[in-house]
């Protein structure tokens, strides 16, 4: 069973609305969540890692938020851009130090 | 800026050939790791090496093997290609200490 679960699977958004990506995740230990962007026919770039400690992080119109109690993750996208549309993915690290845990992605399109 | 880059962004091979897929980085990382990314799947680890000639399966190592010769350079070869091998495959690298990946522009690998 997947670890990271992403909803939606897909959206579609009109250019300058906001929109909300949800990872929800069962590794434990829990020691960090990162948001990846990945571009059609690039490979993924980090946009934020959440730690225990931290709420809410704001990386320019990207702002990731950690409920550490629910297992809950959300990534926030204000005045969206035609060039936000990518896959936007969650991954936790697995407790055996290499692994990674991914999401299966959220697949963004912006709108004109 | 890390660089990870990997020899082909797209590459048609046929059944039974012997496939290589290089990948090479350029911050010294200990950590190297190649993925596949299918659609409804995501990303799936294949094999990864914490160190020159040393290497660990992943969740799906079947059909394929990897060289790691050079700490800055990590192979992973498919010995007789096969049409369930069609995909896009992702290199990626780590540094000891950190969580983040760093992640190469892929190659998408059709096998007819």
């Amino acid at each position: 069973k997947n670890q990271v679960e992403q909803s939606p699977q897909s959206l579609i958004i009109l250019e300058g609305k906001n929109c909300t990506l949800q990872c929800n995740y069962t590794v434990s230990p829990f020691s960090n969540l990162r948001w990846y962007k990945q571009d059609t026919g690039r490979g993924p770039v980090s946009l934020t890692i959440m730690t225990f400690s931290e709420n809410t992080k704001s990386n320019g119109r990207y702002t990731a938020t950690l409920d550490a109690d629910t297992k809950q993750s959300s990534l926030h996208i204000t005045a969206s851009q035609l060039s936000d549309s990518a896959s936007y993915i969650c991954v936790v690290p697995s407790n055996s130090g290499y692994a990674l845990n991914f999401g299966k992605g959220t697949s963004l399109l912006v709108t004109p | 800026d890390v660089k990870v880059t990997q020899s082909s962004r797209y590459l048609v091979k046929r059944t039974g050939e012997k496939v290589f897929l290089e990948c090479v980085q350029d911050m010294d990382h200990e950590n190297m790791f190649w993925y596949r990314q299918d659609p409804g799947l995501g990303l799936r680890l294949i094999y990864f090496s914490y160190d020159v000639k040393m290497k660990e399966k992943g969740d799906i190592p079947e059909g394929y093997s990897v060289s790691r010769e050079k700490k800055e350079r990590f192979s992973l070869i498919l010995e007789s290609a096969s049409t369930n091998q069609t995909s896009m495959y992702l290199c990626a690298s780590r540094g000891s200490g950190s969580s983040e990946q760093y992640f190469g522009p892929g190659t998408r690998l059709t096998v007819t």
